[in-house]
């Protein structure tokens, strides 16, 4: 069935380190969605992407969609301790109503 | 506009008794969908329910597990006869048509089997 592959699993960086996770559909997606979910919350919308190419930023973070809309990516620049957490994307597919979600990726800041 | 709501926030069970969590979607949305996460991991969809039809039940165990939507009320999502393995958190989360558009979570039931 269709998968999205989210990596990596998890991210130790020192704060003010940028951080990266990457998200790969085995099929071409009609839109794909970012979310955060906080140690002990629930995930929160962040952003949808829907166009090939497409770049979108929130302050300090870039989502992107590639140009085959098969991947993505979310990347923050110069950590925070309020960017802990953890990052899922979840790609709607093509020929399939449902969303997909990645496995996720714990953003992790050294102390 | 209230958000998702789910309740009870905690439930404690003992192995063998029934569970039930609640979840009253956002105002206006009838698309509600049920996610567990274990610790440390991923959310693993459940179920996908619109009111008073189950849409997607291909996450959901075949036995002990059900989840309905009625036309009045919340939906709910039943464990019988639980089991340690089920202690987890479980998310309800609600979109406001289709499936894949954005879907609104809420703070999610911590559920613990003794």
């Amino acid at each position: 069935g269709q998968q999205v592959m989210q990596i990596p699993q998890y991210q130790h960086v020192q704060e003010g380190e940028d951080f990266t996770t990457y998200c790969n559909s085995s099929t071409t997606l009609s839109n794909i969605q970012w979310y955060k979910q906080r140690p002990g919350g629930h995930p929160v919308f962040l952003i949808q992407l829907v166009k090939s190419g497409e770049v979108k930023k929130q302050k300090r973070l870039t989502f992107q969609f590639g140009e085959a809309k098969k991947n993505s990516s979310l990347h923050i620049t110069a950590t925070q301790t309020t960017d802990v957490g953890t990052y899922f994307c979840a790609g709607r597919g093509d020929s399939n109503y449902q969303l997909i979600w990645g496995a996720g990726t714990k953003l992790i800041i050294k102390p | 506009n209230a958000g998702v709501m789910q309740n009870p926030r905690h439930l404690v069970r003992r192995r063998g008794q029934e569970a039930r969590l609640r979840c009253s979607p956002m105002k206006g949305h009838s698309h509600v969908y049920w996610y567990r996460q274990l610790p440390e991991e991923g959310l693993k969809f459940m179920v996908y329910l619109q009111k008073e039809n189950i849409i997607d039940e291909s996450g959901m165990p075949k036995e002990r597990f059900s989840a309905e939507f009625p036309k009045e009320g919340p939906s709910i999502l039943r464990i019988q006869q639980v089991v340690r393995g089920d202690s987890a958190a479980y998310f309800c989360a609600s979109s406001p048509d289709s499936p894949g558009n954005i879907q609104y979570f809420g703070a999610g039931t911590r559920l613990s089997v003794l």
